[in-house]
């Protein structure tokens, strides 16, 4: 049982807009900051949001991050074929002193 | 290039021990912390161990504490997790992957991640 929660899929048609919820607690989410990680089929994660809503050279804008309280959000517009991978969360937890993750999210596009 | 790769992963019976090793290169190694993370297929990622550039600060998830000992050779580019009184449950891909800061703690983001070696725990 992953300590932050993330819907276990998620799915959208070319274009359009979906978001990625990931829910944790005042230990983790709600006193730190939140990173996503995407992991394309057969590869390593790769790092896609940090510090909550920065973006790395090179991601692109249709990506974007949230955070309020102990959930947070990723956010992909102008949906695209390539972006289907799993998706997930994490942060530190000050409880636990050290990283967390979400159990991801599998995103599929139609 | 900045690249991760590990090696060292394979088939081991329960009890036994291995060492995972993960080669740096493209970056200067001892300027940043690096952990290693394992993915159970089918399932999420859990970090396992972190360590700092000199390392002065280590840390271990619960799961694995007192049985993995993570370590690093600054000298030659590498980090190393050795795994004693391993357990089915420890069947996962292991990643190792590099912190944007010197030290491992709070606010660490894993910039560059290895390609995974796999580790399957079975009689």
């Amino acid at each position: 049982q992953s300590v932050l929660t993330q819907p276990p899929s998620a799915s959208g048609t070319p274009g359009q807009r979906v978001t990625i919820s990931c829910s944790g607690s005042s230990s983790n989410i709600g006193s730190n900051y939140l990173d996503w990680y995407q992991r394309l089929p057969g590869t390593a994660p790769k790092l896609l949001i940090y510090r909550s809503n920065q973006r790395p050279s090179g991601v692109p804008d249709r990506f974007s991050g949230s955070k309020s309280g102990t959930s947070a959000s990723l956010a992909i517009s102008g949906l695209r074929s390539e972006d289907e991978a799993d998706y997930y969360c994490a942060t530190w937890d000050d409880s636990l002193s050290g990283p967390v993750f979400g159990g991801g999210t599998k995103l599929t596009v139609l | 290039e900045v690249q991760l790769v590990e090696s060292g992963g394979g088939l081991i019976l329960p009890g036994r021990s291995l060492r995972l090793s993960c080669a740096a290169s493209g970056f200067t190694f001892d300027d940043y912390a690096m952990v290693w993370v394992r993915q159970v297929p089918g399932k999420g990622l859990e970090w396992v161990a972190g360590i700092g550039w000199n390392s002065g600060i280590i840390g271990y998830s619960d799961s694995v504490k007192g049985r993995f000992t993570i370590s690093r050779d600054n000298a030659n580019n590498s980090l190393y997790l050795q795994m004693s009184g391993l357990r089915t449950e420890d069947t996962a891909i292991y990643y190792c992957a590099k912190a944007d800061e010197y030290t491992f703690g709070r606010g660490n983001v894993f910039d560059v991640w290895g390609q995974g070696t796999m580790v399957t725990v079975s009689s």
